[in-house]
């Protein structure tokens, strides 16, 4: 079946480690985003790639680190940098490279938990 | 920019009963716009989305949104709601054309009691 995989579903991690979230899509989509979700805040876009070896910042970039060295793979490193790290962070992948009106598919996501 | 406004943060509703979540937008440019549904837990599902044409579009589960550029407003609605309805909502916009990001509404909790 294509999708989205974000692996683990639930992490917990002490303050001032790093920690990296995995992202694969079997979708062959050129596009990929990351998101991070708080109660009552929405989705906020943390980075987007929209093809391989490149990335651009979204809204809250700050303390998170992305690469992209394969069209299938997008991880996400949250830093000892980022103040808040607790969060369910949400990939997302689209066809095209981030065209306006195509649809984003989403993996079920990770919830980080930093003790 | 642009932004979305979700004007409700929860929607208690029996079921069966019809419901109204509501969304409005504002942006300088043409806009797309999209409604998500998110069950506890799991990532988005697409539901809908206006890209251009009709001005009513139908979705996935017997939802349907109606886009209306002079309140700039997107809402979705259901005439008859079910237990398993109950999850979060979320509208999103992004520009017209070209590249554009998605912008996400605040969500909207939507509570079907039997």
């Amino acid at each position: 079946d294509g999708g989205i995989t974000q692996s683990p579903k639930y992490l917990f991690r002490k303050e001032g480690q790093n920690v990296t979230l995995s992202c694969e899509q079997n979708l062959n989509h050129d596009a990929m985003y990351w998101y991070r979700q708080d109660p009552g805040q929405g989705l906020r876009l943390i980075y987007y790639s929209q093809i391989v070896n490149d990335f651009q910042k979204g809204d809250i970039a700050e303390g998170y680190s992305v690469s992209r060295e394969k069209k299938e793979s997008f991880p996400l490193t949250v830093t000892s940098a980022q103040k808040n790290p607790t969060a369910f962070y949400l990939c997302a992948s689209s066809i095209r490279s981030g065209r306006a009106g195509d649809t984003q598919y989403f993996g079920p996501g990770t919830r980080l938990t930093v003790l | 920019a642009q932004s979305v406004t979700q004007l409700d943060s929860q929607v208690p509703v029996f079921e069966e009963a019809p419901v109204e979540l509501r969304c409005n937008y504002s942006s300088s440019v043409s806009v797309y716009l999209f409604w998500y549904v998110q069950y506890p837990n799991q990532g988005l599902q697409l539901l809908l989305k206006y890209l251009s044409g009709s001005t009513l579009v139908k979705g996935i589960n017997g939802f349907e949104a109606e886009f209306n550029k002079s309140q700039t407003s997107f809402h979705l609605r259901k005439p008859s709601v079910h237990i398993s309805d109950t999850a979060e909502y979320f509208c999103a916009v992004s520009g017209g054309s070209g590249y554009s990001t998605l912008t996400f509404g605040k969500g909207t909790m939507l509570l079907v009691s039997p």
